[in-house]
């Protein structure tokens, strides 16, 4: 079982609010992802960690910024939120050739923006 | 650059039949195939995955794929659907290496009725 978790689960917020989603895992894993999905669609990948103070911006152009501090955490902050920001959200982790380039997933932030 | 096609959006299957959700690729190399599986509400699953070697190969569930290089294809089969196989279905290729990013299908809406 993967141990990746993301909060909250779900959150409402109003036009113009600071907001950062968690992301954790506590599998030790050097890759992280941040990806935006939205009913029908591809998963689209917006952000994703190489390791420590690794960050790159991913496929889809985001608003939103990244850190990755520690190996376990990989946050993801939009500095002020717009309805266009209202999407699923998933986070991913994977330990790389080791683990086969399997992807674990969190279950995901549902965001409505108003 | 690769990609990867579901050309079914929903597939309805009657509970006890057989099921194959279709998935083509295209990448210049031999790629790292996935299957995830999402539950309404949850992040993503892997079902399987084929990197080499046997070209059918099993995952948890019941489910089993078949690459055809020749075809591009790595369709994703059950031989009898249970009601709790209601989900939707990814399709992902990636290579390996370390900047493996995978890319997504749009996905397959899997619904059984009883």
């Amino acid at each position: 079982e993967a141990d990746i978790y993301q909060t909250p689960r779900y959150l409402v917020i109003g036009t113009g609010k600071k907001i950062t989603l968690e992301c954790s895992q506590t599998m030790g894993h050097d890759k992280m992802y941040w990806y935006q999905q939205d009913p029908g669609m591809e998963l689209h990948l917006i952000h994703y960690s190489y390791g420590v103070n690794s960050t790159e911006k991913g496929d889809l152009s985001s608003e939103s910024t990244v850190s990755r501090i520690r190996t376990e955490h990989f946050p993801l902050t939009l500095e002020s939120a717009r309805p266009s920001h209202t999407s699923q959200y998933l986070c991913a982790s994977s330990g790389g050739v080791a683990t086969g380039e399997t992807q674990y997933f969190g279950p995901g932030t549902r965001l409505l923006v108003l | 650059a690769q990609s990867v096609t579901q050309p079914d959006i929903h597939i309805t299957v009657s509970e006890g039949a057989s099921l194959e959700l279709r998935c083509n690729y295209s990448y210049g190399a031999t790629p790292y195939l996935f299957w995830y599986v999402q539950s309404p509400g949850q992040g993503l699953q892997l079902l399987l995955k084929y990197f080499s070697g046997d070209t059918l190969v099993q995952g948890i569930k019941g489910f089993e794929a078949e690459f055809k290089r020749s075809q591009s294809s790595f369709n994703l089969r059950k031989p009898s659907v249970h009601w709790s196989d209601a989900a939707e279905y990814f399709c992902a290729v990636g290579a390996a290496g370390g900047s493996y990013i995978p890319t997504f299908g749009r996905g397959t809406s899997l619904i059984v009725h009883p």
